[in-house]
């Protein structure tokens, strides 16, 4: 069974662009959420898919959004870059989602990172 | 809150070596899951093992165990006979239910890296 994959592997910016990624899940999987890494503030939680619905959402600003399709996949899209937006950014797919799936285990796929000039 | 700790930010061992990677962490909930991630130089996360609050059995794969202790909040991880492709960054995660739903908060990651 293929992996979380997501595209583009690797993008440069200047800042003010705004730049759209993309992450398949694992085939089956209904719960997509996305990670934002940078070195001082380690993994950050953006915010979670479950069925086209955004379930939960971090601490971030709304220039930071999402979206679910039908198939699962999703897209994350950063408008009005800023140097500090400059990270690897992780998504993550998991099999059911429901709130009461506690256990319900994130697999990750290889990140995109994205570098603002 | 919610908060992991793993206090070792980077080991080096040597080949063959035993290593623990610490981790604590705190919470009211009573149910809640723990998990460990590997994060190699490519960057995906892999997965390694989950944990929830109710089981406190220890375990076992291979070179890798878990020492769960929910008397010190802690989910310790060793290694046993380092080999030099365990070299990555491993986090330590806490899942529970907030007000929002569902969420990880994971730890800021302990660089491994085991020397020839």
């Amino acid at each position: 069974k293929a992996g979380v994959t997501q595209t583009p592997r690797y993008l440069i910016k200047t800042r003010g662009q705004q730049v759209t990624l993309s992450c398949s899940p694992i085939s089956g999987h209904r719960s997509v959420s996305w990670y934002q890494q940078t070195p001082g503030q380690g993994l950050q939680f953006l915010f979670e898919y479950f069925s086209e619905t955004q379930r939960n959402k971090g601490n971030f600003p709304g220039r930071f959004s999402g979206r679910q399709f039908s198939n699962s996949r999703s897209e994350m899209n950063v408008s009005t870059l800023e140097l500090g937006d400059s990270a690897l950014y992780l998504c993550a797919s998991s099999l059911q989602g429901r709130s009461g799936m506690l256990g319900d285990t994130q697999y990750f796929g290889p990140g995109t990172r994205l570098t603002v000039l | 809150a919610q908060k992991v700790t793993q206090a070792q930010t980077e080991i080096s061992v040597v080949e063959k070596e035993d290593v623990t990677l610490d981790c604590v962490y705190e919470t009211r909930d009573t149910t809640y899951y723990l998990f460990w991630y590997k994060q190699p130089p490519s960057g995906e996360l892999v997965f390694l093992i989950r944990r929830n609050s109710f089981d406190e059995q220890n375990e076992i794969s291979g070179r890798y165990s878990w020492n769960f202790q929910k008397s010190t909040s802690s989910f310790n991880f060793t290694i046993t006979a380092s080999q030099v492709v365990d070299s990555a960054v491993y986090f330590c995660a806490l899942r529970k239910r907030d007000n929002y739903g569902q969420n990880f908060v994971f730890g800021p990651g302990t660089r491994l890296s085991v020397l020839p």
